[in-house]
């Protein structure tokens, strides 16, 4: 059983927003979400972490409902740059990450 | 912000040949796991490393792999005989500790291909 489910990929354009939400019906007491980026030939790039609630920074929002079955990563008027594969996991699986195909994200000009 | 470094960043070796990546992960950090990505695939978790031994590993982290920490700085992936199958991206990562909540912190990547 897969431990997070996320759409394989997504279209935006320049300047939109876009969510992507991660459901992790398993999800154990004690895990966090934490989302990756991944650029082609590059390693995976941390983006945002959250246990409950809400969560804020530089360049991401993350959304977790009160019964944390699901998150949403928030990506605030996204650019060109901003095309990547997004990965969300959570937990540590005892101490390693364990990676899903990820959603790619294409944005278009 | 401190990041964990990895060399060589491309490396092509013969089938047969040992390969030994480099990395050095972020200096107060505990924990060091090396991954792996084969071209178009997802990134899959190798093996852990903790305290001087590994803590963890997958059931791709065969004989033909090990892992060292030689010095203070250093962690190190050698790869003893090369197969064809072995051509992939491979990360270093490492953490502050391992528990959940911690991040994992990722190494650009050393790209290896056997020839």
């Amino acid at each position: 059983l897969a431990k997070t489910t996320q759409p394989i990929s997504m279209d935006s354009y320049e300047g939109q927003e876009v969510n992507i939400t991660c459901s992790h019906n398993n999800i154990a007491t004690n895990d966090y979400i934490t989302w990756y980026q991944q650029f082609p030939s590059q390693g995976p790039r941390f983006i945002i972490q959250g246990y409950k609630t809400k969560v804020t920074n530089e360049v991401a929002s993350l959304f977790i409902p009160a019964d944390r079955k699901s998150s949403t990563l928030s990506l605030p008027r996204v650019s060109l740059s901003d095309t990547a594969v997004y990965y969300c996991l959570v937990g540590d699986e005892g101490g390693k990450l364990i990676f899903g195909q990820g959603t790619e994200l294409s944005v278009k000009p | 912000e401190p990041e964990v470094t990895q060399t060589p960043s491309h490396q092509v070796t013969q089938m047969g040949q040992e390969v030994i990546l480099r990395c050095v992960p972020i200096s107060n950090h505990l924990y060091f796991y090396w991954y792996r990505q084969i071209l178009g695939q997802k990134v899959e978790f190798l093996v852990s490393f903790y305290n001087n031994e590994i803590s963890e590993k997958s059931e791709i982290f065969d004989d033909q792999f090990s892992v060292e920490r030689p010095d203070g700085s250093n962690f190190t992936l050698k790869i003893r005989s090369t197969k064809l199958e072995d051509s992939a991206m491979y990360f270093c990562a490492s953490s502050e500790d391992r528990f959940s909540g911690n991040t994992i912190y990722f190494g650009e990547g050393s790209w290896l291909t056997v020839v």
